[in-house]
């Protein structure tokens, strides 16, 4: 299957910072990348929907001034935590689907999981 | 709003049968996918229904009726590898793909 990785896997950071996450669609170009965040034990969130070339699409309640996304090519979307305070601290995690593929599988990356000090 | 009903818990014994029920309650559908999560690691895609009915690979089918807005997982010949969460979750954005995901049920396997 199409693999979808993130950098990084973790990281730690101090209130009032700002943290970088990319994910990479490794074997197929995405033009359109999702960003969930997960709490333990708690299920996934869709957070935004990244669009190649154009400006992401935010869920209700997601902020876009403190996720900032960026899609910058078909195979890498990057998400910026601006600010980052310890209630960010999450499980963030990327998908993609193959635009080839016709099932509506999306490949999800490894996460990364983030600690704000 | 968006909602997806699941059992927060199952308990089963290794080699056993287990179903996992689905009911959603969202402003479009498009199909249901079923995700396995084992912990601190990624969802990985089991199964997706478009349409009503019933589809089957290998130890996994997955079943949905849109009229009844619900669905289910069935896992037979249950290992001790598929002790993990599983979670439904609705495409339901027009061409966008996002997924809305259930709460997740947390499968847990007894020898």
């Amino acid at each position: 299957g199409a693999v979808v990785s993130q950098h990084p896997s973790w990281v730690i950071c101090k209130s009032g910072t700002s943290v970088k996450i990319e994910c990479r669609s490794l074997d197929f170009q995405a033009t359109t990348m999702f960003w969930y965040r997960q709490f333990p034990k708690q299920s996934l969130m869709l957070m935004a929907t990244s669009n190649e070339g154009s400006k992401a699409t935010y869920e209700q309640g997601v902020e876009k001034d403190k996720f900032l996304i960026n899609h910058a090519s078909l195979t890498l979307s990057t998400l910026t935590v601006t600010s980052a305070h310890p209630e960010d601290s999450s499980f963030y995690i990327c998908s993609a689907r193959d635009p080839n593929m016709v099932s509506y599988e999306q490949y999800f990356g490894p996460g990364t999981r983030l600690t704000v000090t | 709003g968006q909602s997806l009903e699941q059992p927060s818990e199952v308990t089963a014994v290794e080699g056993a049968i287990v179903q996992i029920n689905c009911t959603y309650q969202t402003s479009g559908f498009y199909g249901l996918s079923w995700y396995q999560q084992h912990d601190g690691g990624a969802p990985t895609f089991l199964s997706y229904n478009a349409l009503d009915g019933l589809e089957e690979t290998g130890r996994f089918s997955s079943f949905l009726s849109r009229s009844d807005s619900y669905g289910y997982l069935l896992l037979q010949e249950l290992q001790m590898k598929d002790s993990a969460s599983y979670f439904c979750a609705v495409r339901d954005g027009g061409g966008a793909d996002g997924l809305t995901f259930g709460k997740g049920t947390h499968l847990i396997i007894q020898p």
